[in-house]
């Protein structure tokens, strides 16, 4: 057990909808991360938090977004889903960005149909 | 582009015998390389990493191969195990610029009994 929650473990919902996946890092990291792990593309880095402020981003979709809260908790926000955002969407977190030992979640299966 | 090159995608070994993965890296940048092993179901974890300042780094029975004129690196298990069955994913990430790990594809490696 990596300390990192990922909530829901599972997700099914239609097209055209939009959906909120959520992460607690484990205690003490501030840096918050988001991977989507699909068949094709592989794990892929979606956009990164430290302490509540945007940090980077990487291959993420404008229909995708993020936040970091004040109890470093982190939501990913994927809205006007295709059959395309059917991926493992996974948490990962370090204690800053610097430290590149990253540990993560279980992950969320996101279907969408 | 794909900055991290993984092979093979799949790999069937016997137990008792060496697996061998291998990642070639494009930007001259990155100076951290995991190695993570992720089981079905599980995500990520961290296995064993490396820093271009070594040419070679060992716990038990992993071992990590570093060639920077090459920008290459590998990962050795040696007497692999039914238990190491999984999939594999090298990275890659600049440490100093706090950036997000960039993976490989992934390896499937199968130790047969």
């Amino acid at each position: 057990d990596s300390g990192v929650t990922q909530t829901p473990k599972h997700l099914i919902t239609a097209t055209g909808q939009r959906v909120t996946l959520r992460c607690s890092p484990r205690s003490g990291d501030l840096s918050v991360y988001w991977y989507q792990q699909s068949l094709d593309q592989g794990l892929q880095f979606l956009i990164q938090y430290y302490n509540g402020e945007e940090r980077a981003k990487g291959n993420i979709l404008e229909r995708f977004s993020a936040q970091q809260f004040p109890d470093l908790h982190s939501e990913l926000n994927l809205s006007s889903l295709e059959l395309g955002d059917s991926a493992l969407y996974f948490c990962a977190s370090s204690e800053s960005p610097g430290d590149t030992e990253q540990f993560f979640g279980p992950g969320t299966r996101l279907t969408v149909l | 582009q794909q900055q991290v090159k993984q092979s093979p995608q799949s790999l069937i070994v016997q137990k008792g015998g060496i697996s061998i993965i291998n990642c070639a890296y494009e930007n001259t940048a990155f100076d951290y390389f995991p190695w993570y092993q992720q089981f079905p179901g599980k995500g990520p974890a961290l296995l064993i990493a490396i820093r271009p300042d070594v040419s070679e780094k060992k716990e038990g029975r992993f071992t990590i191969s570093f060639n920077k004129s090459a920008k290459q690196f590998s990962l050795h298990i040696m007497d692999s195990q039914p238990g190491d069955s999984a999939t594999y994913f090298c990275a890659a990430s600049e440490r100093q610029a706090g950036t997000a790990l960039i993976f490989g594809k992934g390896t499937t490696l199968s130790v047969s009994s």
